[in-house]
């Protein structure tokens, strides 16, 4: 089964540091999006992306927040200068015919 | 503020028994449910989703839909202690599947051996 895949599972880093997460959504997915869930709250939109650009995004995505699909297959979020409050569960969707899939998720923690 | 809200839990269910879940939203222009569940630690899962007015099953798993009420319900038969998990509603303002998900806070539920 076709599956959205996130690396790395786990980022330790040190606030004002820049991460880049990365996604490899399934291949005939035309939808892209980044969620993130801080430790026991709701899962909270970032943003989406379609054509080679952002479609939508959210207040929580700032200029400090970034996304780009830099290939054919690659996704990424980066993150310019990490706050301690941007420590959550960073998930990556595609959606195409067959649904909404998520990928299993970077844990980012910023200290 | 499109808002989802669901009770938090956590919902406890001896094993055999229906655990019903509950969720209401606040964007009377929702178009597309969906019920995902989520073990601790992962990511969410697709469980079923709902366009339409009414019940839709899938397997032991039953999703209600009331758009008048603005309340979507998801029932799962014969609770296995596997379905021990949070439970998170979300809805899009579209039927077309490419919008963004919006989540409730999820309710846990425990399947009680």
């Amino acid at each position: 089964e076709p599956e959205v895949t996130q690396t790395p599972s786990h980022q330790v880093t040190q606030m004002g540091q820049e991460v880049i997460l990365r996604c490899v959504p399934i291949s005939n997915h035309l939808y892209f999006y980044w969620y993130r869930q801080i430790l026991g709250q709701k899962v909270e939109f970032l943003v989406s992306f379609y054509n080679n650009e952002i479609s939508e995004k959210s207040e929580i995505f700032d200029d400090q927040f970034s996304v780009e699909r830099p290939d054919g297959s690659n996704f990424t979020l980066k993150i310019r200068s990490t706050k301690l409050e941007d420590s959550a569960m960073y998930f990556c969707a595609s959606n195409g015919e067959d649904g909404y899939t998520f990928g299993s998720g970077t844990r980012l923690t910023v200290v | 503020q499109k808002e989802v809200e669901q009770n938090s839990g956590p919902l406890s269910v001896p094993e055999g028994a229906i655990a019903s879940l509950n969720c209401t939203y606040s964007d009377r222009g929702s178009q597309s449910f969906f019920w995902y569940r989520q073990y601790s630690g992962k990511s969410p899962e697709l469980i079923m989703f709902i366009y339409s007015n009414g019940d839709k099953e899938d397997g032991r798993f039953t999703a209600q839909l009331n758009k008048a009420s603005q309340y979507v319900s998801l029932l799962i038969r014969d609770s296995q202690p596997s379905d021990s998990a949070t439970y998170l509603c979300a809805v899009t303002p579209s039927n077309f599947g490419n919008e963004k998900l919006t989540f409730g806070t999820g309710t846990r539920l425990t399947i009680i051996p």
